[in-house]
């Protein structure tokens, strides 16, 4: 089973717009972490947001922002004010205590595209 | 601070050879984890190693290895290559302090096409 779901292949957005990335994901450990990250077309993997199981208040890092409901097991990605530079490849990740380290677990991305 | 590197940054190679390569975590971190990136198959996780140990490993044959020395560099190797082992690998280091809330950085990749 999928633990990782991202519904969206690909979205546009309209420059300065917002738009939301969809991720659920699926796990029976009480305490996980949650990332997103943004790959461009360079292709190296860049840190955007984490979000703890624990976390009472939603994660924000200036235009990101996660919008974290646990009971539903989504975690979707908020880009407010979206800007030219933001056209990319967008993952959810996942880490799971009950693996050992530092593994995570990919979803399958989707590819933003921001118009002028 | 630099970031994670890794080298070399592009590779081609024939079916059969073998391959290493490296990557050199952001100083001070500790950890360094490897994925491997395919349109198919998307994002996998290959291993990591944490104080030069194996800590953990992906669902991957025994032709994927690697090694982290005592400066927290890693390589890891490829042997008898085969055409689905072309992807991009992706290096990522953290600090490994407090495993809740622990970040991985990741380097630029290394593109490997097999011949």
């Amino acid at each position: 089973a999928q633990k990782i779901t991202q519904t969206q292949p690909g979205m546009f957005v309209q420059e300065k717009e917002a738009v939301t990335l969809d991720c659920t994901y699926d796990t029976s450990d009480p305490s996980y972490g949650l990332f997103w990250y943004k790959q461009p077309s360079s292709g190296e993997m860049i840190f955007l947001i984490y979000q703890g199981s624990y976390d009472q208040q939603n994660a924000t890092e200036g235009r990101y922002s996660l919008n974290f409901q646990k009971a539903r097991k989504s975690a979707n990605l908020v880009i407010s004010a979206s800007q030219l530079g933001d056209s990319a490849m967008y993952f959810c990740a996942m880490r799971e205590p009950s693996s050992a380290g530092n593994m995570l677990t990919f979803g399958g991305g989707t590819r933003l595209m921001v118009k002028p | 601070k630099a970031g994670v590197t890794q080298t070399p940054r592009y590779l081609i190679k024939t079916r059969g050879q073998q391959v290493t390569l490296s990557c050199s975590p952001i100083s001070g971190h500790r950890s360094v984890s490897w994925y491997q990136q395919t349109p198919g198959q998307g994002l996998q996780f290959l291993f990591e190693y944490f104080s030069e140990t194996q800590r953990n490993k992906g669902n991957f044959p025994g032709r994927f290895s690697g090694r982290q020395f005592s400066n927290s560099r890693s390589e890891m190797n490829v042997s008898t290559l085969e055409l689905g082992d072309s992807a991009l690998y992706l290096c990522a280091s953290s600090l490994a302090v407090a495993v809740d809330t622990d970040t991985q950085y990741f380097g630029p990749g290394t593109r490997l096409t097999v011949l």
